[in-house]
């Protein structure tokens, strides 16, 4: 979806370097979602930022953290990279005008493929 | 821990109605479910969602069961871009009244020529 951007799309790094993966949305939704995604699995939540002054843990926050600059942008870091954090990250946005209910859907971004080595 | 089940792989012939199985056999009154597809590691795709009445969109109809521990996706008319990784999610209850997509591994579904 057009409308949910991430940079950069593909990444290679080193073990034990700092790198930041970027997300923006021009939905205007005021939720936003990072996700990880193994081979052949589905994807785990990492983080959630409910507005700009909220951060949430998800599933699988050791080695991450998150910034949430503004409404429309979200990032997410690895402070020290590490071979196995090797995957897919997708990051998501909703909108909380229709949380909680059926309509709480959420739209993905085209991920970034990131490789530690 | 994902609360689905669904088959790994399906293969459906192109024009043919696409039946996607799933069992959520441990579901909770008031918990939906979701499916969504993913196409060659793209992002995932909102596809329909349900609670109790079978649904029908532009996309898909999803049936399910009366005591909810299983559904079906139904794509009526495949076609080869429908070929993707299929996920069938449950949405629970997650830090007060917020909620959390729960996935699976998904079927992958290949539809042939």
């Amino acid at each position: 979806d057009a409308d949910v951007t991430q940079t950069p799309r593909n990444r290679i790094t080193k073990t034990g370097k700092r790198i930041m993966l970027e997300c923006s949305q021009t939905k205007g939704h005021d939720r936003m979602y990072w996700y990880r995604q193994d081979p052949g699995l589905g994807l785990q939540l990492i983080y959630y930022s409910f507005d700009v002054k909220d951060i949430n843990k998800g599933e699988i926050s050791d080695g991450y953290s998150v910034s949430r600059q503004a409404q429309a942008k979200f990032s997410l870091s690895l402070e020290s990279a590490i071979p196995n954090q090797t995957a897919l990250y997708f990051c998501a946005t909703s909108d909380s005008g229709l949380a909680g209910g059926p309509l709480d859907t959420q739209y993905f971004g085209p991920g970034t493929r990131l490789t530690v080595l | 821990d994902a609360k689905t089940t669904q088959p790994p792989s399906m293969d459906c012939a192109e024009g043919r109605a696409a039946n996607l199985p799933c069992n959520h056999s441990t579901i909770s009154g008031n918990e939906y479910v979701y499916w969504y597809r993913q196409i060659h590691s793209q992002g995932p795709q909102y596809i329909i969602h349900g609670l109790k009445n079978n649904e029908t969109n532009e996309m898909a109809s999803l049936i399910i069961t009366e005591d909810r521990k299983s559904s079906t996706l139904i794509l009526p008319h495949a076609t080869l871009r429908d070929t993707a990784v299929y996920y069938c999610i449950v949405r629970v209850p997650y830090h007060d009244s917020n909620y959390q997509l729960i996935w699976g591994a998904g079927t992958k579904l290949i539809i042939k020529p």
